[in-house]
């Protein structure tokens, strides 16, 4: 079992619709990272967490350290937010855990 | 600008042949590390250092290796390539790892 899992593997939604991302962890962390990489290959931070809720335009993040799970949600989704959503946590050793991705196509 | 820079952005090499990929950053950042790309298995950390002469092992550091002499430079050695570390490379910096990334643009390494 992977230390983080991600679901869905994949997504395609209407534009305009809201979206939701899972991510689940089973290793102590110091901070959940939500990450998206477009089809050009290139890897941007949207959100660091490490408790509650962080909110950046139309995207929002959620962080449940008891249940270990983040929410990454996504609201009034435009085709521009396509692309691939990675979560990933890094634990108390400094090193950095991944999951493995959730491709979003959001048509118009 | 604040950005990570690796350098090159494509390269193809046969096995066997030393090459090292380049990473800066300009931001002083403390915390850097490389990880690789590989369609079905995602994102893997092969090496991380908290400062300068400070490196520590990833998920998947066989075949690499890394130096920290300067805060800003984190260069990734292949040894002896080979086809199996054929893939996408990430750089990436920040402060710490409780502190946002910022990654370089990537480069894809093919070794025949």
């Amino acid at each position: 079992k992977n230390e983080v899992e991600q679901s869905p593997q994949n997504l395609t939604a209407q534009e305009g619709e809201f979206i939701t991302i899972n991510c689940s962890y089973s290793v102590g962390i110091s901070a959940l990272h939500w990450l998206q990489q477009h089809p050009g290959g290139g890897i941007v931070s949207l959100f660091m967490l490490s408790s509650g809720k962080k909110k950046h335009g139309r995207l929002i993040a959620t962080i449940n350290i008891q249940e270990k799970h983040s929410s990454l949600h996504i609201t009034a989704s435009h085709p521009r937010d396509s692309a691939v959503y990675i979560c990933a946590v890094g634990n108390n050793n400094n090193d950095m855990r991944f999951g493995a991705g959730t491709r979003l196509t959001v048509k118009p | 600008e604040a950005q990570v820079t690796q350098n090159p952005r494509y390269l193809i090499t046969v096995t066997g042949k030393k090459l090292t990929v380049t990473c800066s950053q300009n931001m002083n950042h403390e915390y850097m590390s490389w990880y690789r790309q590989d369609p079905g298995l995602g994102l893997r950390q092969i090496y991380y250092s908290m400062n300068v002469e400070v490196t520590d092992k990833g998920d998947v550091p066989e075949g690499y290796k890394v130096s920290r002499k300067e805060k800003r430079n984190f260069p990734l050695i292949l040894e002896s390539p080979s086809p199996n570390q054929t893939s996408l490379y990430f750089c990436a910096s920040s402060t710490s790892t409780n502190s946002p990334l910022h990654f370089g643009n990537g480069t894809r390494l093919t070794v025949t």
